[in-house]
C-alpha cells in the first residue's frame, strides 16, 4: 500500500503565486520528511527535508508545514517561477534507512 | 559535473531477453540504490548496497539482481524481462547508511520492453 500519500498529481500556477503540495502519511514511526524536486530528463534532487520535532522549516522560498498530530506535511513554494516547474516528491523514511516516496506532482508555473 | 551517471538513458529490450542497467558514482559513497519508477507512481526500492553487503527488498521480484564490482559501479540486471518491467530505473547514491542521508539520484534509464 503507498505508505505516503501525495496531492495534488499536477498543479498550475501563476508567476508569484503560491504553489502548495501536501503529504499525508499512516507510519507514525516516520522520522525524517524530505521533499525532491525532479527537472525533465534528471534525477530527483534533496530540496528541503524537516524533522517531527519542528512545526515549519524555511530555506529561501521554500517553506515545509509539518502537523504531527494530523500525520501531514506540505511543501509552500512562495513567489512561484516558471524555473519552478518540475516534479516534487515528498518522502518519509526511518531508522530501517527505507525512503518511501510520494506519486509525485507535477508544477507548472505560468508567466 | 554529473555525479551519479547511468547509462543507458533509454534501453530497449525484448520480452525475455536479458538486459543490464549500469550506474556509476564519483562521489566514493558507501551506499548505492536501485529504484523503479513507473509512469505517474512514487519510486520503489529494489534494492542497496551497504559497501559489498547486498539488501534485497522483501518484495522485489528474483527475475531483479545486482552487481557491485567496486565501490563506483553498480549494475541491474533483469534475466527475463516482462512487459510489467517496463519503468524508469532510478540508481542513487549516499554517503553512509541512514535514514537522515540525503540521497544523490542519477538521471535514470527509461526501459521499454517490446
Amino acid at each position: 500500500q503507498q505508505q505516503v500519500k501525495q496531492s495534488p498529481q499536477s498543479l498550475i500556477v501563476q508567476k508569484g503565486g503560491i504553489s502548495i503540495i501536501n503529504c499525508a502519511y499512516e507510519n507514525t514511526a516516520f522520522d525524517y520528511f524530505p521533499w525532491y524536486q525532479q527537472f525533465p530528463g534528471k534525477g530527483p534532487a534533496l530540496l528541503i527535508a524537516i524533522r517531527p520535532d519542528v512545526s515549519e522549516k524555511k530555506e529561501g522560498r521554500f517553506t515545509i508545514s509539518f502537523n504531527k498530530s494530523a500525520k501531514q506535511f506540505s511543501l509552500h513554494i512562495m513567489d512561484s517561477q516558471p524555473g519552478d516547474s518540475a516534479t516534487y516528491f515528498c518522502a518519509a523514511s526511518n531508522t530501517g534507512n527505507q525512503f518511501y516516496f510520494g506519486t509525485g506532482t507535477s508544477l507548472t508555473v505560468i508567466p | 559535473d554529473a555525479m551519479v551517471i547511468q547509462n543507458p538513458r533509454y534501453q530497449v529490450t525484448q520480452f525475455g531477453k536479458p538486459v543490464t542497467l549500469s550506474c556509476s558514482q564519483t562521489l566514493n559513497h558507501n551506499v548505492m540504490y536501485w529504484y523503479q519508477q513507473k509512469s505517474s507512481q512514487a519510486p520503489k526500492l529494489l534494492f542497496h548496497y551497504y559497501d559489498k553487503d547486498f539488501n534485497n527488498e522483501a518484495d522485489t521480484p528474483d527475475n531483479f539482481q545486482s552487481r557491485r564490482p567496486n565501490t563506483s559501479f553498480c549494475f541491474l540486471d533483469i534475466r527475463s524481462p516482462g512487459l510489467g518491467d517496463a519503468a524508469m530505473y532510478l540508481c542513487a547514491t549516499s554517503r553512509e547508511k541512514g535514514y537522515l542521508e540525503k540521497l544523490f539520484f542519477g538521471s535514470g534509464t527509461q526501459l521499454s520492453v517490446l
